[in-house]
């Protein structure tokens, strides 16, 4: 597997379900990121973390939880959900966290989660 | 707070039309700026980014943006569009000096016919 993977790529779960997505990354990469990709609203940044630490909680609620329990891995547990918490969810990752003017430092996406609760 | 417009939402060419895409962005400061693409049953992919340098980026497949800073604006342009082009066109940028936080644009949905 190479570039950044995610799984499982489609998910229909329940309001009272707990699930998890997950994503792994090939690249090395010391920082990794969750999106949020709704119909008709731009992609929505989560969560960062870098190097296993949480750096970014873009104001998410609580029934959306990350864990980064290494560089190359990150998952999003979810439970609780909403009907409108269905979206695709993106994964990202980067060499590391730096950010404008740090220097060229691109983010590579996975092909996401489809995610509907019904 | 931070912000990107694409002015565009849909956008239908013939091929060997030349293609501009808008992207203008709010924050004054520092930024970085990134055009994706997402084809059709694909995931997103880089298609030119700006860090520093040369306002005028060159990207895959043909693909060009410019950097004018006064106008707070990172357009896309193509000369000559392929059907292959189709696909929707993302605008982002990162104005956050800590870390990595890129801001999209809502996306141009491009249709190219044959």
């Amino acid at each position: 597997e190479t570039g950044v993977t995610q799984t499982p790529r489609h998910l229909v779960m329940g309001m009272t379900n707990k699930k998890s997505l997950k994503c792994e990354q090939h690249l090395g990469h010391n920082a990794m990121y969750w999106y949020k990709q709704s119909a008709k609203k731009p992609l929505e940044l989560m969560f960062v973390y870098s190097l296993e630490e949480r750096v970014e909680n873009n104001s998410v609620p609580s029934r959306f939880s990350p864990e980064c329990p290494n560089s190359s891995h990150l998952f999003l547990h979810l439970h609780t959900l909403q009907p409108e918490d269905s979206a695709l969810y993106l994964c990202a990752s980067s060499q590391d966290v730096g950010g404008a003017g740090y220097g060229d430092n691109e983010q590579f996406f996975g092909p996401g989660t489809r995610l509907t609760v019904l | 707070a931070q912000s990107v417009s694409q002015h565009n939402h849909h956008v239908i060419l013939s091929e060997a039309a030349s293609l501009e895409l808008g992207c203008n962005y709010s924050y004054g400061g520092t930024v970085n700026l990134f055009w994706y693409v997402q084809y059709p049953g694909q995931h997103l992919q880089l298609l030119l980014k700006y860090f520093s340098g040369d306002p005028l980026v060159k990207g895959i497949k043909g693909f060009e943006a410019e950097f004018i800073k006064s106008k707070f604006s990172f357009n896309l342009r193509k000369p000559s569009v392929q059907w292959s082009d189709t696909a929707e066109y993302f605008c982002a940028v990162n104005a956050d000096t800590g870390f990595q936080k890129l801001v999209f644009g809502t996306g141009t949905r491009l249709l190219v016919s044959p």
